[in-house]
């Protein structure tokens, strides 16, 4: 079964500090991976996915997130954070060699950026 | 290009009645899923399907839930004899058809279901 853990409830920086929201998984094949912001009463919005190739991902909005096999996570980064970027992210996990089509989620981290 | 729709956004049912959740997908799209969101928990997968067809629905409770794409209009999602547990945001996402596991899914504002 896949899995997907973000160890964090919530996240504190200021503005203009890198920031890191932490993404581990666990599935049984290589996984593709993905992430999702959730501003309040609205739905999910892509930033960013991994599927093969390079471990640095780049994505909408400044963010990254780098793959690291070894460690199975995939945290996402942004060099420099908005108190726009203040919002709930989604870590989740497809695994295709199981045969699932859908994503698991984890539970999301609230990133709070502080002017 | 809209889009993923669902309507209504809020919905209130008192317990025992029908709610009925429609989700019309991005212009294209053919894969549709369904999720559930509690507070203070993430997303959880309840049903994906293609038109006319379940594909997984593995992540739906066995009882009073029910799910359809039909050929032609919006995906459906019924819940019979709504209890207040059953409170949450239900979102609808869709993906482009083919090879489905690479597409990232677009998902809906969702629709906030409040059981009274």
């Amino acid at each position: 079964a896949q899995s997907v853990a973000q160890p964090e409830d919530q996240v504190n920086v200021a503005e203009g500090n890198p920031l890191t929201v932490k993404c581990t998984y666990s599935v049984s094949g290589n996984p593709y991976l993905f992430w999702y912001v959730q501003y309040p009463n609205r739905g999910l919005q892509f930033l960013l996915k991994y599927i093969t190739g390079d471990n640095l991902v780049k994505g909408s909005y400044g963010f990254e997130a780098e793959f690291n096999k070894s460690q199975t996570s995939f945290h996402l980064k942004k060099p420099s954070a908005l108190v726009s970027d203040s919002a709930l992210y989604f870590c989740a996990v497809r695994d295709p060699v199981s045969g699932y089509s859908t994503l698991t989620f984890g539970k999301g981290t609230m990133l709070l950026v502080s002017p | 290009n809209a889009g993923v729709m669902q309507n209504p956004r809020h919905l209130v049912r008192r317990r025992g009645q029908e709610a009925r959740l429609r989700c019309s997908p991005m212009k294209g799209h053919s894969h549709v899923y369904w999720y559930r969101q509690l507070p203070e928990e993430g997303l959880k997968f309840m049903v994906y399907l293609q038109k006319e067809n379940i594909i997984d629905e593995s992540g739906m409770p066995k009882e009073r839930f029910s799910a359809e794409f039909p050929k032609e209009g919006p995906s459906i999602l019924r819940i019979q004899q709504v209890v207040r547990g059953d409170s949450a945001a239900y979102f609808c996402a869709s993906s482009p058809p083919g090879t489905g596991v690479l597409y990232e899914q677009y998902f809906g504002p969702g629709t906030r279901l409040t059981v009274t």
